[in-house]
Protein backbone atom coordinates (compact mmCIF):
# COMPACT_ATOMS: atom_id res chain seq x y z
CA UNK A 1 0.00 0.00 0.00
CA UNK A 2 0.82 3.58 -0.62
CA UNK A 3 1.98 5.70 1.96
CA UNK A 4 4.18 9.41 3.02
CA UNK A 5 6.43 9.49 6.10
CA UNK A 6 7.63 12.98 7.23
CA UNK A 7 10.00 11.90 10.00
CA UNK A 8 9.92 14.98 11.81
CA UNK A 9 7.13 16.19 13.51
CA UNK A 10 8.65 19.58 15.01
CA UNK A 11 11.61 21.36 13.45
CA UNK A 12 12.48 24.76 14.60
CA UNK A 13 15.29 26.81 12.46
CA UNK A 14 16.80 30.31 13.16
CA UNK A 15 15.05 33.09 10.42
CA UNK A 16 17.94 33.14 7.73
CA UNK A 17 19.10 29.42 8.42
CA UNK A 18 18.67 26.54 5.79
CA UNK A 19 15.68 24.24 5.91
CA UNK A 20 15.05 20.82 4.46
CA UNK A 21 11.86 19.11 5.83
CA UNK A 22 12.35 15.04 4.75
CA UNK A 23 9.69 13.25 3.03
CA UNK A 24 9.35 9.25 2.28
CA UNK A 25 7.23 7.50 -0.17
CA UNK A 26 6.55 4.25 -1.07
CA UNK A 27 4.73 3.66 -4.19
CA UNK A 28 4.68 0.76 -6.37
CA UNK A 29 4.76 3.12 -9.92
CA UNK A 30 5.95 6.47 -10.53
CA UNK A 31 4.07 8.88 -7.86
CA UNK A 32 3.12 12.13 -8.27
CA UNK A 33 4.81 13.86 -5.51
CA UNK A 34 3.36 17.58 -3.89
CA UNK A 35 4.52 19.43 -1.08
CA UNK A 36 1.31 22.03 0.12
CA UNK A 37 1.72 24.28 3.06
CA UNK A 38 -0.79 25.39 5.70
CA UNK A 39 -0.67 28.63 7.56
CA UNK A 40 -2.77 28.80 11.02
CA UNK A 41 -6.60 29.11 9.79
CA UNK A 42 -5.48 29.48 6.37
CA UNK A 43 -6.28 26.26 3.95
CA UNK A 44 -3.73 24.18 1.77
CA UNK A 45 -1.81 25.95 -0.66
CA UNK A 46 0.67 24.21 -3.37
CA UNK A 47 3.98 24.98 -3.31
CA UNK A 48 5.31 22.77 -5.75
CA UNK A 49 5.16 19.31 -7.57
CA UNK A 50 6.93 16.64 -9.87
CA UNK A 51 5.38 14.12 -12.11
CA UNK A 52 8.40 13.54 -14.15
CA UNK A 53 11.27 14.68 -15.62
CA UNK A 54 13.97 17.30 -13.84
CA UNK A 55 14.32 15.82 -10.46
CA UNK A 56 14.80 19.20 -9.07
CA UNK A 57 11.87 21.48 -9.01
CA UNK A 58 11.05 24.74 -8.02
CA UNK A 59 8.53 26.09 -6.44
CA UNK A 60 6.78 29.04 -4.98
CA UNK A 61 8.01 31.41 -2.19
CA UNK A 62 11.83 30.30 -2.86
CA UNK A 63 11.28 26.60 -1.92
CA UNK A 64 12.74 24.21 -4.16
CA UNK A 65 12.77 20.13 -3.62
CA UNK A 66 14.70 16.93 -5.50
CA UNK A 67 13.05 13.43 -6.42
CA UNK A 68 15.34 10.73 -5.82
CA UNK A 69 14.39 7.28 -6.91
CA UNK A 70 16.93 5.02 -5.05
CA UNK A 71 15.96 6.91 -1.70
CA UNK A 72 12.04 7.05 -2.18
CA UNK A 73 12.23 10.41 -1.17
CA UNK A 74 11.08 14.14 -1.66
CA UNK A 75 12.59 16.41 0.25
CA UNK A 76 11.87 20.06 0.49
CA UNK A 77 14.75 22.81 0.80
CA UNK A 78 15.08 26.28 1.05
CA UNK A 79 18.58 28.66 1.10
CA UNK A 80 16.85 30.71 3.82
CA UNK A 81 13.74 30.65 6.09
CA UNK A 82 11.79 33.69 6.92
CA UNK A 83 9.79 34.55 9.84
CA UNK A 84 6.78 33.85 7.72
CA UNK A 85 7.60 30.95 6.42
CA UNK A 86 6.19 29.40 10.20
CA UNK A 87 3.65 26.94 8.92
CA UNK A 88 2.85 23.37 8.82
CA UNK A 89 4.21 21.65 5.50
CA UNK A 90 2.72 18.20 3.95
CA UNK A 91 4.28 15.89 1.81
CA UNK A 92 1.83 14.40 -0.52
CA UNK A 93 1.69 11.75 -2.96
CA UNK A 94 -0.93 11.82 -5.79
CA UNK A 95 -2.70 8.20 -7.11
CA UNK A 96 -4.84 7.12 -9.80
CA UNK A 97 -6.75 8.54 -12.44
CA UNK A 98 -7.98 11.51 -10.09
CA UNK A 99 -4.65 11.98 -8.43
CA UNK A 100 -6.42 11.65 -5.12
CA UNK A 101 -3.62 12.77 -2.39
CA UNK A 102 -2.22 10.39 0.10
CA UNK A 103 -0.66 12.81 2.90
CA UNK A 104 2.06 12.48 5.54
CA UNK A 105 1.36 13.55 9.19
CA UNK A 106 2.52 17.22 8.40
CA UNK A 107 6.10 18.68 9.46
CA UNK A 108 5.68 22.21 11.74
CA UNK A 109 7.95 24.68 11.01
CA UNK A 110 8.91 27.13 14.25
CA UNK A 111 11.37 30.31 12.86
CA UNK A 112 12.99 32.11 16.34
CA UNK A 113 14.70 35.30 15.70
CA UNK B 1 -11.00 35.24 -9.83
CA UNK B 2 -12.61 33.09 -6.71
CA UNK B 3 -11.42 30.11 -4.93
CA UNK B 4 -12.86 26.81 -3.51
CA UNK B 5 -15.57 28.28 -1.13
CA UNK B 6 -16.98 26.01 1.76
CA UNK B 7 -20.04 26.49 4.48
CA UNK B 8 -20.37 26.54 6.91
CA UNK B 9 -16.73 27.79 8.06
CA UNK B 10 -17.80 26.26 11.66
CA UNK B 11 -20.31 23.62 12.78
CA UNK B 12 -21.30 22.62 16.45
CA UNK B 13 -23.38 19.62 16.47
CA UNK B 14 -24.59 17.07 19.10
CA UNK B 15 -23.82 13.43 19.21
CA UNK B 16 -26.91 11.83 16.60
CA UNK B 17 -27.77 14.51 14.78
CA UNK B 18 -27.18 14.72 10.82
CA UNK B 19 -25.22 17.37 9.63
CA UNK B 20 -24.64 19.02 5.62
CA UNK B 21 -21.96 20.61 4.78
CA UNK B 22 -21.19 22.36 1.43
CA UNK B 23 -18.80 22.99 -1.03
CA UNK B 24 -18.42 25.14 -4.06
CA UNK B 25 -15.84 24.47 -6.80
CA UNK B 26 -13.81 26.40 -9.12
CA UNK B 27 -16.10 26.99 -11.88
CA UNK B 28 -15.30 24.89 -14.53
CA UNK B 29 -13.45 22.72 -12.38
CA UNK B 30 -15.07 19.27 -12.98
CA UNK B 31 -13.06 17.40 -10.51
CA UNK B 32 -13.96 17.45 -6.64
CA UNK B 33 -12.63 16.18 -3.27
CA UNK B 34 -13.48 15.59 0.16
CA UNK B 35 -10.19 15.43 2.63
CA UNK B 36 -10.75 15.38 6.56
CA UNK B 37 -8.13 16.78 8.76
CA UNK B 38 -7.98 15.75 12.23
CA UNK B 39 -5.17 15.65 14.78
CA UNK B 40 -5.70 11.98 15.46
CA UNK B 41 -5.50 11.06 11.63
CA UNK B 42 -3.96 13.83 9.77
CA UNK B 43 -5.01 14.73 6.35
CA UNK B 44 -7.29 11.45 4.45
CA UNK B 45 -9.13 11.12 1.27
CA UNK B 46 -12.85 10.72 1.97
CA UNK B 47 -14.34 11.03 -1.63
CA UNK B 48 -13.80 12.22 -5.75
CA UNK B 49 -16.08 13.15 -8.01
CA UNK B 50 -14.84 13.51 -11.86
CA UNK B 51 -17.81 14.76 -14.04
CA UNK B 52 -20.68 12.20 -14.75
CA UNK B 53 -18.74 9.39 -13.94
CA UNK B 54 -19.36 6.97 -10.41
CA UNK B 55 -17.22 9.27 -7.11
CA UNK B 56 -14.91 7.06 -5.73
CA UNK B 57 -16.02 6.34 -2.77
CA UNK B 58 -13.07 4.53 -1.36
CA UNK B 59 -12.04 6.92 1.63
CA UNK B 60 -15.28 7.00 3.27
CA UNK B 61 -15.05 5.89 6.70
CA UNK B 62 -18.24 4.49 7.20
CA UNK B 63 -21.69 4.10 6.02
CA UNK B 64 -22.79 7.15 7.85
CA UNK B 65 -21.21 9.67 5.70
CA UNK B 66 -22.54 10.09 1.70
CA UNK B 67 -21.72 12.99 -0.79
CA UNK B 68 -23.44 14.10 -3.98
CA UNK B 69 -22.60 16.27 -6.50
CA UNK B 70 -25.17 17.62 -8.17
CA UNK B 71 -24.83 19.51 -11.99
CA UNK B 72 -21.41 18.58 -11.69
CA UNK B 73 -20.88 21.96 -9.46
CA UNK B 74 -21.73 22.16 -5.90
CA UNK B 75 -21.24 19.28 -3.76
CA UNK B 76 -22.69 18.09 -0.52
CA UNK B 77 -20.84 15.48 2.34
CA UNK B 78 -24.13 14.32 4.53
CA UNK B 79 -22.79 12.86 7.97
CA UNK B 80 -25.63 11.03 9.56
CA UNK B 81 -26.26 10.25 13.32
CA UNK B 82 -22.53 12.42 13.64
CA UNK B 83 -20.29 10.96 16.51
CA UNK B 84 -17.48 12.70 18.54
CA UNK B 85 -14.92 10.98 16.52
CA UNK B 86 -16.20 12.29 13.74
CA UNK B 87 -14.82 16.04 15.23
CA UNK B 88 -12.35 17.40 12.49
CA UNK B 89 -11.65 20.44 10.00
CA UNK B 90 -13.53 19.11 6.56
CA UNK B 91 -11.43 20.32 3.33
CA UNK B 92 -12.76 20.54 -0.47
CA UNK B 93 -10.55 20.17 -3.37
CA UNK B 94 -11.33 21.08 -7.12
CA UNK B 95 -9.36 20.41 -10.01
CA UNK B 96 -9.59 21.24 -14.17
CA UNK B 97 -10.05 18.11 -15.74
CA UNK B 98 -6.58 17.86 -17.87
CA UNK B 99 -4.47 19.59 -14.64
CA UNK B 100 -3.16 18.14 -11.77
CA UNK B 101 -2.77 20.68 -9.42
CA UNK B 102 -5.89 20.21 -6.81
CA UNK B 103 -6.80 24.15 -5.11
CA UNK B 104 -7.86 23.69 -1.46
CA UNK B 105 -11.01 26.01 0.07
CA UNK B 106 -10.58 26.80 3.99
CA UNK B 107 -12.74 23.83 5.61
CA UNK B 108 -15.86 23.39 7.49
CA UNK B 109 -14.59 22.69 10.90
CA UNK B 110 -16.94 20.50 12.37
CA UNK B 111 -17.05 19.77 16.36
CA UNK B 112 -19.33 16.87 17.62
CA UNK B 113 -20.12 17.41 21.41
Amino acid sequence: AQSVTQPDIHITVSEGASLELRCNYSYGATPYLFWYVQSPGQGLQLLLKYFSGDTLVQGIKGFEAEFKRSQSSFNLRKPSVHWSDAAEYFCAVGAGAGYALNFGKGTSLLVTP
Amino acid sequence: GAGVSQSPSNKVTEKGKDVELRCDPISGHTALYWYRQSLGQGLEFLIYFQGNSAPDKSGLPSDRFSAERTGGSVSTLTIQRTQQEDSAVYLCASREARADTQYFGPGTRLTVL
